[in-house]
């Protein structure tokens, strides 16, 4: 079936390190791909999203890009900050029910130090 | 505009009770959807409507759980009985499935935390 995989967490940065976070994704048909980020005590939100190959998502500095080859939509930011220390879901909508359902992965909680 | 909207935001409750947790989504948006967090298990989806119809049900964990939605701005998920390992935080969202305004983004409540004693 359709999945995603992400890398697990705890992530720990310091200020204004780089951020990757490791995303890849198993699907038959052509999902749209998407970031959500839940801050403590908070629903999920949209950060970013991909509909096609080779389209890059970005957002508030964040940016991933889809790619078909490697089935990844990694999630990567150039300088974190305190802020951004947060639970981050890749996620798919499942072309098995044309893109109705989407398809969490299990998150990754990334801690940003001052 | 006002988002998706669930009450309550946190429910403490004895095994055996029945808990409604309920949802009023973003006007206009015509589908629902209910999902589950758990440290153990993520994020699962529970159920979803469209149209206010049920359409997927399958992640219902058992027969205490049901949901209904008799209108587009009201919906309900009742367990009955709680039991403890039901304790979590249950999401609602929302979003619009219409050809012309689906962007595939889901619109998430703050979620309402159960305890269940």
């Amino acid at each position: 079936g359709n999945s995603v995989t992400q890398m697990e967490g705890p992530v720990t940065l310091s200020e204004e390190a780089f951020l990757t976070i490791n995303c890849t994704y198993t699907a038959t048909g052509y999902p749209s791909l998407f970031w959500y980020v839940q801050y403590p005590g908070e629903g999920l939100q949209l950060l970013l999203k991909a509909t096609k190959a080779d389209d890059k998502g970005s957002n508030k500095g964040f940016e991933a890009t889809y790619r078909k080859e490697t089935t990844s939509f990694h999630l990567e930011k150039g300088s974190v900050q305190v802020s951004d220390s947060a639970v981050y879901f890749c996620a798919l909508s499942d072309p098995n029910t044309g893109g109705f359902k989407t398809i969490f992965g299990a998150g990754t909680r990334l801690f940003v130090k001052a | 505009d006002a988002g998706v909207i669930q009450s309550p935001r946190h429910e403490v409750t004895e095994m055996g009770q029945e808990v409604t947790l309920r949802c009023k989504p973003i006007s206009g948006h015509n589908s629902l959807f209910w999902y589950r967090q758990t440290m153990m298990r993520g994020l699962e989806l529970l159920i979803y409507f469209n149209n206010n119809v049920p359409i997927d049900d399958s992640g219902m964990p058992e027969d205490r759980f049901s949901a209904k939605m008799p209108n587009a701005s009201f919906s309900t998920l009742k367990i009955q009985p709680s039991e403890p390992r039901d304790s979590a935080v249950y999401f609602c969202a929302s979003r619009n499935t219409g050809a012309a305004k689906n962007t595939g983004e889901l619109f998430f409540g703050e979620g309402s935390r159960l305890t269940v004693l």
